[in-house]
């Protein structure tokens, strides 16, 4: 059974459209977040989730909102796509803490934005 | 800020060589994660080496950390073609202990 799991893998927009990324972990963990990796692989936090609790937002454009409806999910709408969000985002689960604990990573979503 | 960085940025070797990666950084920190990326897959978690552990082996994997010269290094030994990847270091930095990766070193491993 996949642990962490994304939807969609690939996702190709015209700028301006709204869209969302959905991730969901049967791991049973606590905190989950949001990482972009872009063209060089560089690999940024944006958000963090701890028990549906936004516990870290870095600075990223508002347009981007991260729901939790439960601490099995976390979901990333992006409003107003422009051609700089394109890359690949990365769900990801850890039972602890931020930064003490394991991450466990979903497949990833390769955006384009076109 | 980046807090990690890896050396070499790409590394290729035969198969059965040794590869060596090094990773520094810059604060204190209380642990350092290495992770591994193949090819438009997730990272996957390999070791975590806490501060006050100075080495620690998962199978073909070493890693070792030097908290004095704030760096560490990830020995895979005896390696194969499948373990052609990218190699990241991470660890924890500023007060929300947010995990901080570097940029990768790329391993190519050729049969």
């Amino acid at each position: 059974d996949t642990a962490v799991s994304q939807t969609p893998k690939y996702l190709v927009t015209q700028m301006g459209n709204d869209k969302s990324i959905k991730c969901e972990q049967n791991l049973g963990h606590d905190t989950m977040y949001w990482y972009k990796q872009d063209s060089k692989k560089f690999l940024k936090i944006m958000f963090s989730y701890n028990n549906k609790e936004l516990i870290i937002n870095e600075t990223v454009p508002n347009r981007f909102s991260p729901k939790s409806p439960d601490k099995a999910h976390l979901n990333l709408h992006i409003n107003s796509l422009e051609l700089g969000d394109s890359a690949v985002y990365f769900c990801a689960s850890s039972q602890g803490l931020v930064g003490t604990d394991t991450q466990y990573f979903g497949p990833g979503t390769r955006l384009t934005v076109l | 800020s980046q807090q990690g960085e890896e050396d070499p940025q790409a590394l290729s070797i035969q198969e059965g060589e040794n590869a060596t990666m090094n990773c520094s950084y810059k604060t204190s920190i209380n642990n350092l994660q290495w992770y591994r990326q193949n090819s438009g897959r997730g990272l996957v978690h390999l070791i975590l080496i806490r501060s006050n552990e100075r080495e620690k082996h998962s199978g073909r994997l070493r890693v070792t950390l030097d908290t004095s010269k704030k760096s560490s290094s990830l020995l895979i030994t005896a390696s194969r073609a499948a373990d052609t990847a990218s190699y990241f270091c991470a660890t924890p930095q500023g007060g929300s202990e947010k995990l901080v990766f570097g940029k990768g070193t790329k391993l190519t491993v050729n049969p």
